[in-house]
């Protein structure tokens, strides 16, 4: 069965990064976009960025635009998001995603909380 | 991008009712919409894909319709384990979109 593992969340002070991984099982990694949404605590889902298969197209959300980067290796079956100039309002659980269209599966997410 | 404005934000019912969330879309759309479930603590679940088809699994009681710039996703009879927030989702135009969601509770 399709299995999703993130991690990599934590505590950061604003200004600082953080890189989370997604490993990826019961699929193959390679045929799919994958995808990072987001959850403020209290709030609603946040699409922050997806990755094509091969890596050759990438969406940002503007929120996040020229301070997060995904990436992907697909020997690996893993998903990654760079996140640097943290923001305290980038406090959330971290959700990768299979695909970009139809979000049939999830992983249990991974929190990441700025704050000094 | 397009903008989902789902409404109610919260609704409260009665086990048995028939509840009633909708999603307006900024602008004319195709059938391309989803619905998701989210428990608290847990990840959103996928209920119905492309307006209103229901995914494997997913009671028959959740249903979903419309199309242009209003869709429905209806439950026909309140279940105790279907309190949770459901999001409506966009793909019709990049990048996809959610709604702002709905919390369903038990009054």
């Amino acid at each position: 069965q399709v299995q999703l593992v993130e991690s990599g969340g934590g505590l950061v002070k604003p200004g600082g990064s953080l890189r989370l991984s997604c490993a990826a099982s019961g699929f193959t990694f390679s045929d799919y976009y994958m995808s990072w949404i987001r959850q403020a605590p209290g709030k609603g889902l946040e699409w922050v960025s997806y990755i094509s298969s091969r890596g050759s197209t990438i969406y940002y959300a503007d929120s996040v635009k020229g301070r997060f980067t995904i990436s992907r290796d697909n020997a690996r079956s893993s998903l990654y998001l760079q996140m640097h100039s943290l923001r305290a309002e980038d406090t959330a659980v971290y959700y990768c995603a299979r695909d970009y269209l139809w979000l049939r599966d999830w992983g249990q997410g991974t929190l990441v909380t700025v704050s000094s | 991008d397009i903008q989902m404005t789902q409404s109610p934000s919260s609704l409260s019912a009665s086990i048995g009712d028939r509840v009633t969330i909708t999603c307006q879309a900024s602008q004319d759309m195709t059938n391309y919409l989803n619905w998701y479930q989210q428990k608290p603590g847990k990840a959103p679940k996928l209920l119905i894909y492309d307006a209103s088809y229901l995914e494997t699994g997913v009671p028959s009681r959740f249903s979903g319709s419309g199309s242009g710039t209003d869709f429905t996703f209806t439950i026909s009879s309140l279940q105790p384990e279907d309190i949770a927030t459901y999001y409506c989702q966009q793909y019709d135009n990049l990048p996809p979109t959610f709604g702002q969601g709905t919390k369903l509770e038990i009054k």
